[in-house]
């Protein structure tokens, strides 16, 4: 079984501040882990992933993340937000499964970025 | 590479009737997910398919959905006698089923019951 757990709902930053999204998972097995980004009234787009090389990975748009096993945690961090990056951010962790590997997403955080 | 598309983008029914969706996958991927997205929720699983095979069905996936993809390319998502709860964003995803087998979404079509 495997879940994920995002701190916070909403998370509200001035333009050039840092950007901080909290994710937990949980996971019998070693995790995929994955940030999505969804802009309003579109798909998912994906961010970057982990996939057990590199501890910190680099995305795109400036965002990276850093898996640390010992937290089971995969926070998403840019160190200057800009008034683009106001989005829906999914973290979600997948696994081997029946020769696929679904991801199961958390419930999403909606990044605010105020000028 | 033109990603996944889906259609239609939007649709309003009337509770009760049966409305169909169509997703088309990146070309060389044989994998294909359908994800329902409700207000304030991350997608939840409801089925995926290898080529035309339909390898996963989530309990989510109610007797009134069917999805189908008879020749392996393209999806459709059928639900029938629609009700107020289905209400939701309908996402598609495809992946090559290699390496880390990552998903890639479509941009949805949004479905409201009236």
């Amino acid at each position: 079984a495997q879940s994920v757990t995002q701190l916070g709902s909403h998370v509200s930053v001035s333009e050039g501040a840092l950007v901080l999204l909290r994710c937990n998972y949980s996971s019998s097995v070693p995790p995929y882990l994955f940030w999505y980004v969804q802009y309003p009234n579109q798909g998912l787009q994906l961010l970057l992933k982990y996939t057990s090389a590199a501890t910190l990975v680099k995305g795109i748009n400036g965002f990276e993340a850093e898996f640390k096993k010992s937290e089971t945690s995969f926070h998403l961090t840019k160190p200057s937000a800009h008034m683009s990056d106001a989005a829906e951010y999914f973290c979600a962790v997948s696994g081997p499964r029946g020769g696929s590997y679904i991801p199961t997403f958390g419930r999403g955080t909606s990044l605010i970025v105020h000028p | 590479d033109t990603g996944v598309s889906q259609d239609p983008r939007h649709k309003i029914t009337k509770r009760g009737q049966n409305v169909t969706f169509r997703c088309d996958p990146i070309s060389e991927h044989n994998r294909l997910y359908w994800y329902r997205q409700t207000l304030g929720q991350g997608p939840e699983f409801l089925t995926y398919f290898q080529n035309e095979a339909q390898l996963e069905k989530s309990r989510l996936l109610s007797d009134r959905f069917s999805a189908e993809r008879p020749k392996g390319s393209f999806s459709t998502l059928e639900i029938q006698r629609t009700e107020q709860g289905d209400s939701a964003m309908y996402l598609c995803a495809s992946s090559s089923g290699k390496g880390t087998d990552t998903q890639y979404f479509g941009p949805g079509t949004r479905l409201t019951v009236l």
